[in-house]
């Protein structure tokens, strides 16, 4: 029930092109869901969140697509930079303690 | 503007000795988190405190760790009789409140425990 699914493991991305990376959730009263990105050696840099009553939220480059019916969410990298190239995790939350995907180690190549 | 701070940045204990890991949250965070991140894993959920309250510790082991956030003071992880399975980055993040809008986490750089 409270298992956040995460895919790809691992994602190549060409310069300029769209990485596109997807989480699945179980719990029904998680209601906050936010994307993070780690460097080696960092702590977990907040990207942007949404929560269930949005479909869709623009930050950027990165736009998170939520389906509230399909309990699925994903996120969007648009004009994908080599300085992207970093391990990206979804979570999700009920207002405390983060449930954190398995991260997607994205190498955006030049 | 200082973020998240957590000391020491790297630790190594020998097995059977004790660890305290150090969090400020930022500056007018009153929420603590910490989480554990082992080696090619995601992070997990340890505790979740408020200044002199544990709110959630569904995710902390049953045993040897412990956490508090006292009125005056940073937040402190400890873990008593450290085994190797301990090995791993211990990150802390805080929140200005528990809501959803003012309710998002901010990480600090985690501290690194080797245990030998």
């Amino acid at each position: 029930q409270q298992q956040v699914k995460q895919s790809p493991q691992s994602l190549i991305v060409q310069k300029g092109g769209i990485s596109i990376i997807n989480c699945a959730y179980e719990n029904t009263a998680f209601d906050y869901f936010p994307w993070y990105q780690q460097f080696p050696g960092k702590g977990p840099a907040l990207l942007i969140a949404i929560r269930p009553d949005v479909s869709e939220k623009k930050e950027g480059r990165f736009t998170i697509s939520f389906n509230k019916s399909a309990k699925q969410f994903s996120l969007h990298i648009m004009d994908s930079q080599p300085g992207d190239s970093a391990t990206y995790f979804c979570a999700a939350s009920q207002r405390g303690g983060l449930t954190f995907g398995e991260g997607t180690q994205l190498t955006v190549n030049p | 503007n200082a973020g998240v701070m957590q000391n020491p940045r790297h630790l190594v204990r020998r097995r059977g000795q004790e660890a305290r890991l150090r969090c400020s949250p930022m500056k007018g965070h009153s929420h603590v988190y910490w989480y554990r991140q082992l080696p090619e894993e995601g992070l997990k959920f340890m505790v979740y405190l408020q200044k002199e309250n544990i709110i959630d510790e569904s995710g902390m082991p049953k045993e040897r760790f412990s956490a508090e956030f006292p009125k005056e003071g940073p937040s402190i992880l400890r873990i008593q009789q450290v085994v190797r399975g301990d090995s791993a980055a211990y990150f802390c993040a805080s929140s200005l409140l528990r809501d959803i809008v003012g309710g998002e986490q901010f990480f600090g750089p985690g501290t690194r425990l080797t245990v030998l």
